[in-house]
């Protein structure tokens, strides 16, 4: 079956300018994660959906991120006046209802530079 | 500052040699712990996973043992193969919660 697919893979784009990164998740799955992991860093958790409760945006590093999810399926992160400290790996995940804590299931995966 | 540390960036192992790899945390309130396996150009895959009811959990050529005292974790690849080749990742959470703290990863090569 489908996995996690996330769109573009590799976006290359200029200081000051907005993106958008898409994320599609496997069907049905109502819990869906954003990460981002910089060069030589961990994974570092975003923002996280479930269902149709208030997303928890806690680990947004700023106010020029953000994220929806439509219809409890595909999910955008938006970067407004992206700056360079943003180039990294953005990654998503989705996880089953009930699904066990292990079982997150990752997309490939953004790459986004920042020139 | 990281809750969940993997101190070694890499480490090299010959093929049919065990593979140690080693993970720290500083927050007691962690009480599942879990290792992913991440390919370039992929996502990461969960491997294998531990409750802190336990010390070890085996499945098949992975072991994780968790020694909650010294609050460490260790994932042990025996016999280890050139497809294990990747980076390593431990998280951490704590029951109940559904954020996962993510370590920075350790690359293992394995050396035919």
């Amino acid at each position: 079956g489908a996995g996690v697919s996330q769109s573009p893979s590799n976006k290359v784009t200029e200081k000051g300018k907005d993106v958008e990164l898409r994320c599609d998740p496997i069907s049905g799955h109502t819990a869906l994660y954003w990460y981002r992991q910089s060069l030589g860093q961990g994974l570092e958790f975003l923002i996280y959906f479930q269902g149709n409760s208030a997303p928890d945006k806690s680990g947004l590093p700023s106010d020029r991120f953000s994220a929806e999810r439509t219809g409890g399926s595909v999910s955008t992160l938006t970067i407004q006046r992206t700056q360079q400290e943003d180039s990294a790996v953005y990654l998503c995940a989705s996880r089953p209802t009930g699904g066990a804590l292990g079982e997150q299931y990752f997309g490939p995966g953004t790459r986004l530079t920042v020139t | 500052d990281q809750q969940v540390k993997q101190n070694s960036p890499s480490l090299s192992v010959q093929e049919g040699r065990i593979s140690i790899l080693n993970c720290d945390y500083t927050n007691s309130m962690f009480d599942y712990f879990l290792w992913y396996k991440k390919y370039p150009a992929e996502g990461p895959t969960f491997l294998i996973s531990i409750s802190s009811i336990k010390d070890k959990n085996e499945d098949g050529r992975f072991t994780v043992f968790l020694n909650k005292s010294a609050k460490h974790l260790s994932l042990h690849i025996v016999p280890s193969q050139p497809g294990d080749s990747a980076v390593y990742f431990c998280a951490a959470c704590t029951s109940g919660t559904y954020k996962y703290i993510f370590g920075t990863g350790t690359r293992l090569k394995v050396l035919a």
